[in-house]
């Protein structure tokens, strides 16, 4: 059984960072065609996809946001972090990581975390 | 930049109707990278279909999807209870390699 867990703070203040973790069980990220990405969505509104990691390492991250952040994998931990600069109250989320697996539902995200949510204020 | 454009906004329907959701992109989108997600309250989304037409694991199969190119639908053969959400279309492509649709709120008339 797959299950992802996103954890990280819950109140940041604008210009910090966020560093946010996702802990996964039920798959392995050095599997060739997994994927984990990170998905947003502030209240009320729609979902937007952050970026992206493939087992390879690959990395892909959404041209808006690109300069503001990274994702990284830690296979031995099964662990993704995403980090993003210089955080805005507009970034105030639910923050979600969710699993892909090309070979079973190309393109599409099969099994989410529960989210996280991040308020940015001061 | 693919968009994806969902409509109706809202669509209210009563359980056992047959409810009929459109995503529109705004370029060719490839029928393989067409997914289908539920939104509940308060819950993370939930994949109902891949590949434009095929259900993921343990979805009903009152849930079906069509379309190719840039038109796409969802739909719900006979509605229950508990299928009333929030609906998103989102399509895997290049840069930005995911996109989302605005979303489309199924509620009870």
């Amino acid at each position: 059984q797959i299950t992802l867990k996103e954890s990280g703070p819950t109140l940041v203040k604008p210009t910090q960072t966020l560093t946010l973790t996702c802990t996964f069980s039920g798959f392995s990220l050095s599997t060739s065609g997994v994927g984990v990405g990170w998905i947003r969505q502030p209240p009320g509104k729609a979902l937007e996809w952050l970026a992206l990691i493939y087992w390879d390492d690959d990395k892909r991250y959404s041209p808006s946001l690109k300069s503001r952040l990274t994702i990284t994998k830690d296979t031995s931990k099964n662990q993704v972090v995403l980090t993003m600069t210089n955080m805005d109250p507009v970034d105030t989320a639910t923050y979600y990581c969710a699993h892909q697996s090309a070979g079973t539902t190309p393109g599409a995200f099969d099994i989410w975390g529960q989210g996280t949510m991040v308020t940015v204020s001061s | 930049e693919i968009v994806l454009t969902q409509s109706p906004g809202t669509l209210s329907l009563s359980p056992g109707e047959r409810a009929t959701l459109s995503c529109r992109a705004s370029q060719s989108v490839s029928s393989s990278y067409l997914a289908w997600y539920q939104q509940k309250p308060g819950q993370a989304p939930r994949l109902l279909i891949y590949g434009a037409s095929s259900r993921a694991t343990g979805i009903p199969d009152r849930f079906s999807g069509s379309g190719s190119g840039t038109d796409f639908t969802l739909t719900i053969s006979r509605l229950e209870p508990e299928d009333f959400a929030v609906y998103y279309c989102q399509q895997y492509g290049s840069s930005p390699e995911y996109t989302f649709g605005q979303g489309t709120k199924l509620e009870i008339k």
